[in-house]
């Protein structure tokens, strides 16, 4: 079972250059999130979706997009990379509200130079 | 809006012995869910522990247990017969059962270091 998937592992993008980092999950979870970690910052949220089609924003969405075509995956775009967008970004899922806890991927490491 | 704080940003531990995390939450909510994550250098976030606030028992999972306030907003790790694998870093979540039930809350993490 691979769980919450993410790719790629690292990367190094120029000021300015797009990107889209890839998560895919197969546990058939609705709920799934984008959380970026800055060191001594913890997780912050910034972007999450309910469902297929459905999207919103956590607390720190400028400079990303998202899309949930499916259940499966919920690319993250980062259109005209800026160096404030370094940092380590995990993609996880949940089954639900409630206790359910979140399974996430081994996150993507984004230098912006 | 909702946040927890984690004011321990380094601990350290020997092995075999017993350490505690601290973390405390800001909620007007009566009821919602804490979580413990261990992160390990490996990146992955895996989960520790989980206490529901409607119950008073405290959470246990083997070596792991939590401390549960719900009058003080506290809800501390307790890491018993401290192992090697345990250094990593902790943190601590919340999510409300009402407005913004879908999110977790993030702590900005306890580095745990086990010295052998």
């Amino acid at each position: 079972n691979a769980g919450v998937t993410q790719t790629p592992k690292f990367r190094i993008l120029k000021i300015g250059q797009s990107m889209t980092l890839q998560c895919t999950q197969d546990m058939n979870h609705n709920y799934m999130y984008w959380y970026r970690q800055d060191p001594g910052m913890g997780l912050k949220l910034i972007y999450y979706s309910v469902g297929a089609g459905i999207t919103d924003k956590g607390e720190v969405p400028n400079g990303y997009n998202v899309s949930r075509s499916t259940t499966e995956d919920f690319p993250l775009r980062l259109e005209l990379a800026a160096p404030s967008q370094t940092s380590v970004y995990f993609c996880a899922s949940s089954p639900g509200r409630g206790n359910s806890p979140l399974h996430f991927g081994n996150g993507t490491r984004l230098t912006v130079t | 809006a909702q946040t927890v704080t984690q004011s321990q940003p380094e601990m350290s531990v020997q092995e075999a012995e017993t350490v505690t995390l601290s973390c405390t939450y800001d909620t007007s909510e009566s009821d919602y869910y804490l979580f413990w994550y261990k992160q390990p250098p490996s990146r992955q976030m895996i989960l520790v522990i989980r206490q529901e606030a409607y119950k008073q028992q405290n959470a246990t999972e083997n070596r792991f247990s939590v401390n549960f306030q719900k009058a003080a907003k506290s809800f501390s790790l307790k890491i018993s017969d401290s192992q090697l694998g345990d250094a990593a870093m902790y943190f601590c979540a919340y999510r409300p059962t009402q407005g913004g039930s879908e999110k977790l809350v993030f702590g900005k993490g306890t580095k745990l270091t086990v010295n052998p």
